[in-house]
């Protein structure tokens, strides 16, 4: 398997432009999550999907930031206008949920992530 | 939900054994302890996972105390590519979501 694949690996945008950026995970996997990394602020978990359903969207940090799952094997997050504070790596992340205690039950698996920088 | 406490930094000696500790002193019952690693501009990768026995695999051993507030990451031979950021966390009991911490950057020392 490849893995965990987000394209693209590299964007950089200007103020106002709108940003999408794009993961395919696993096959077989059934929860998707969006992170997003900052010296800041570190690891925050965005969104995360199960069977193609948005479970939590709660560490979406506001309207400006949309994410879907139309099929198993795909998820985008966009951002419409970015802003510079938007600059960071996004990572994708799929897990396949098994009963805990099965060897590996609800294992995250990262992608390579996607640096944004938004000028 | 449980938090985890890490110390910041810490340095081993290549070949060494590195130690790192959590302390995870509002632990639920069935919450599972789960320790992630970031190489520099990687995406974190997962380690190993327990609930309350001691487990071990082919890159680490996880020591759970008895009473679950706190938990050891051992390497038993680190090297220079163990060189990472790591997080130790306690998987939320409803839903999914794996919140991660500052973790410990481990800096393997030749």
């Amino acid at each position: 398997d490849a893995g965990v694949i987000q394209s693209p690996r590299h964007e950089v945008t200007e103020m106002g432009q709108e940003v999408t950026l794009r993961c395919k995970p696993i096959s077989g996997h059934d929860y998707l999550f969006w992170y997003r990394q900052t010296m800041m602020r570190g690891l925050e978990l965005l969104i995360y999907f199960n069977n193609n359903v948005p479970i939590d969207d709660s560490g979406m940090p506001e309207d400006r930031f949309s994410a879907k799952m139309p099929n198993a094997s795909f998820s985008t997050l966009k951002i419409q206008p970015s802003e510079p504070r938007d600059s960071a790596v996004y990572f994708c992340a799929s897990s396949l949920s098994l009963r805990q205690g099965t060897p590996g039950a609800n294992v995250l698996t990262f992608g390579a992530g996607s640096r944004l920088t938004v000028l | 939900d449980a938090k985890t406490t890490q110390p910041p930094s810490m340095d081993c000696a290549e070949g060494r054994a590195a130690n790192l500790p959590c302390n995870h002193s509002t632990i639920s019952g069935n919450e599972y302890v789960y320790w992630y690693r970031q190489i520099h501009s990687q995406g974190p990768q997962y380690i190993i996972h327990g609930l309350k026995n001691n487990e071990t695999n082919e890159m680490a051993s996880l020591i759970i105390t008895e009473d679950r507030k706190s938990s050891t990451l051992i390497l038993p031979h680190a090297t220079l590519r163990d060189t990472a950021v790591y997080y130790c966390i306690v998987r939320v009991r409803a839903g999914n979501q794996f919140y991660f911490g500052t973790g410990t950057s481990l800096t393997v020392i030749p």
